[in-house]
């Protein structure tokens, strides 16, 4: 398979305590996006990375989210001292280089919060 | 499994009927659109994308149309399959000054395709 590769699929958590997400990319692709979904409305953008440099993060990645991509190639997304608004699914998506490509989304990590 | 869209405008159809779904889009200067197809418990998939120099495009059994005076794009499905049902999302390219992109999307629209 050459999608668009996340784990785990699913995390359940207690309130407080902290969890890490894993994207790989498609292998050839440049450019790496984590976005985040709740039910019911189009994913929401989060952070872009160009390589391994962190080029964009939104203003809804507060201090508590943290993303890296240390070889330009798989990205971790970690988010601490989880609260209850942080369920959601987090989606990840990949492009090449130039101007305008399509991203291409993995199925995403479902994140619920007890 | 938990379905995406619980609460989404929906569009009913026959199975091999045509079908139109329907986007307005917010920001005048965008200039590259993609619609994307999300299944119950998977990622958005990729189905077609168009720029803006061009008011159609033609895919396989799917044709999206650019209307950038009214700011709206359509896409239809012709013979619509029950392996169609899903949630249609509209997404629109925000440019980044550094020259790349995010994407905004709509609010999307379920399609219930019925035998």
């Amino acid at each position: 398979d050459t999608g668009v590769s996340q784990n785990p699929r699913h995390k359940i958590t207690k309130r407080g305590q902290n969890v890490t997400f894993r994207c790989d990319p498609i292998s050839e692709h440049n450019r790496l996006y984590w976005y985040r979904q709740t039910l019911g409305q189009g994913p929401e953008f989060l952070t872009y990375f160009q390589n391994e440099a962190q080029l964009e993060k939104s203003r809804l990645l507060s201090d508590r989210f943290s993303a890296e991509r240390p070889k330009g190639s798989f990205s971790t997304l970690e988010i601490q001292r989880t609260e209850q608004g942080d369920s959601a699914m987090y989606l990840c998506a990949s492009s090449s280089l130039g101007g305008n490509q399509p991203q291409h989304f993995g199925d995403g990590t479902r994140l619920s919060i007890l | 499994g938990e379905s995406v869209g619980l609460h989404l405008p929906t569009l009913s159809v026959q199975e091999g009927d045509n079908s139109i779904i329907n986007c307005a889009y917010s920001n005048s200067a965008s200039d590259y659109f993609i619609w994307y197809k999300q299944e119950s418990g998977k990622g958005p998939q990729f189905i077609i994308d168009i720029r803006s120099n061009m008011d159609k495009r033609q895919g396989q059994r799917v044709t999206v149309l650019l209307n950038k005076t009214v700011k709206h794009l359509s896409l239809q499905i012709a013979a619509t399959q029950p392996g169609d049902s899903a949630v249609y999302f509209c997404a629109e390219i925000s440019m980044f000054s550094g020259g790349y992109n995010k994407l905004i999307f709509g609010a999307g629209t379920r399609l219930a395709v019925h035998p």
